[in-house]
């Protein structure tokens, strides 16, 4: 059964400043792995998603890199501003983390 | 391409009650996917359907859940009896197998049972 992990649950960071979102799971498995954003009391917005074969993926200012050895993907985003205060969700194989709440400091 | 639509956005039933929830996926996406997501925690996968076919369902999915998409296309979810545990967010998503099954989700249908 997979199991899928991000570390912290909650992150702020000041303005303009670069940072790391961490996911973790359990089974190597993966067809895909697939980053979403939340807006409270909102649907999920797809940011990026990363196919088995792949290393890493990019959009702007945000790139996801996926390690199916380690079991481990990373969402990095560049720049960050008060825009993108939301919680970040990743998911493979139908099962998602619990997320982690991004706050941005102006 | 309008994206993944949900009616209604709120319901709000009392227990005992039947509810149901209809999804519309993006037009041509083969998948559709029912998830529930409660506060704090990530969406909890239910059921998932390729064309009409049911091809999973979780164990989550009790005797009183029932999901079905009878041509293909637009899928409705129901809960009989609801109970005050099933308050929760109810999420559709709908991919295609064409491409490589990126998931695009609707903005949800919010459950209270009181």
């Amino acid at each position: 059964k997979q199991e899928v992990t991000q570390i912290p649950a909650a992150l702020s960071v000041p303005e303009g400043e670069n940072l790391v979102l961490n996911c973790s799971f359990t089974d190597s498995a993966i067809y895909n792995l697939q980053w979403f954003r939340q807006d409270p009391g909102k649907g999920l917005t797809s940011l990026l998603l990363i196919q088995s074969s792949q290393r890493e993926q990019t959009s702007g200012r945000l790139n996801a890199s996926l390690d199916k050895s380690s079991g481990r993907s990373t969402l990095y985003i560049a720049a960050s501003q008060p825009g993108d205060s939301a919680t970040y969700l990743c998911a493979g194989k139908l099962t998602f983390g619990t997320g982690t709440r991004l706050t941005i400091i102006p | 391409d309008t994206g993944v639509s949900q009616d209604p956005r709120h319901k709000i039933t009392k227990r005992g009650q039947n509810v149901t929830f209809r999804c519309d996926p993006i037009s041509e996406h083969n998948r559709l996917y029912w998830y529930r997501q409660t506060l704090g925690q990530g969406p909890e996968f239910l059921t998932y359907f390729q064309n009409e076919a049911q091809l999973e369902k979780s164990r989550l999915l009790s005797d009183r859940f029932s999901a079905e998409r009878p041509k293909g296309s637009f899928s409705t979810l129901e809960i009989q009896r609801t109970e005050q545990g099933d308050s929760a967010m109810y999420l559709c998503a709908s991919s295609s197998l064409a491409g490589v099954n990126e998931q695009f989700f609707g903005p949800g249908t919010r459950l209270t049972v009181l």
